[in-house]
């Protein structure tokens, strides 16, 4: 079955870059999701990425989707304290319906 | 626009006792999926279901769990005779009826078992 992994913990600056990976192993669906949940929070769609794009950018955000090596990145630019949190990259799994989670990336922001 | 409302937020039940967890999707939505995301874990695909369906219930246990989607009302997850293990946050999401994937999750209930 689908298989999605992510690093489990990131620290970074405040005003710095952040980057989060994901690796899938497979998926034939046309998007692929972020979303960031806050402590004790629900998930909040943070951005997605049609499967036939290689990059997609919104504000401070930018997905990366190296399709060839099943690799989605998510980065933050000027990270913010109030980016703290965790961040899912979820890849539908045959075409629709489940979510396939990764464990999801703890990103620190230090100020 | 009100999104997913999932309640109650939290809830507290003794092993042996049942849980009922109510979801009312996005206004239009008719796609209705649930998740559980035990402590320090990713979420975990539960069940999907439409109006009067189960679609895929490959993620749910084989017992005490079951799952609906009236035609009228909200979806219910119910939990029969829960144990310390169904202690988890359980969300649900709802998709657009016209066949595109992006779902959008409620703020959960965290059911505590004593």
């Amino acid at each position: 079955g689908e298989d999605v992994e992510q690093s489990l913990f990131l620290s970074v600056r405040e005003g710095d870059s952040s980057v989060i990976n994901c690796t899938y192993t497979d998926s034939s669906s046309t998007y692929l999701y972020w979303y960031k949940q806050e402590p004790g929070a629900g998930l909040q769609l943070l951005t997605y990425i049609f499967s036939n794009m290689d990059m997609k950018q919104d504000q401070r955000l930018t997905v990366l989707l190296n399709k060839k090596d099943k690799h989605l990145s998510l980065r933050i630019a000027d990270t913010q304290t109030g980016d703290s949190a965790i961040y899912f990259c979820a890849v539908p799994y045959n075409q629709g319906g489940k979510l396939i989670f990764g464990q999801g990336t703890e990103l620190s922001v230090k100020p | 626009n009100a999104g997913v409302m999932q309640n109650p937020r939290h809830l507290v039940r003794r092993r042996g006792q049942e849980a009922r967890l109510r979801c009312s999707p996005v206004k239009g939505h008719s796609h209705v999926y649930w998740y559980r995301q035990l402590p320090e874990e990713g979420l975990k695909f539960m069940v999907y279901l439409q109006k009067e369906n189960i679609i895929d219930e490959s993620g749910m246990p084989k017992e005490r769990f079951s799952a609906e989607f009236p035609k009228e009302g909200p979806s219910i997850l119910r939990i029969q005779q829960v144990v310390r293990g169904d202690s988890a946050a359980y969300f649900c999401a709802s998709s657009p009826s016209d066949g595109t994937d992006t779902q959008y999750f409620g703020p959960g209930t965290r059911l505590t078992v004593l």
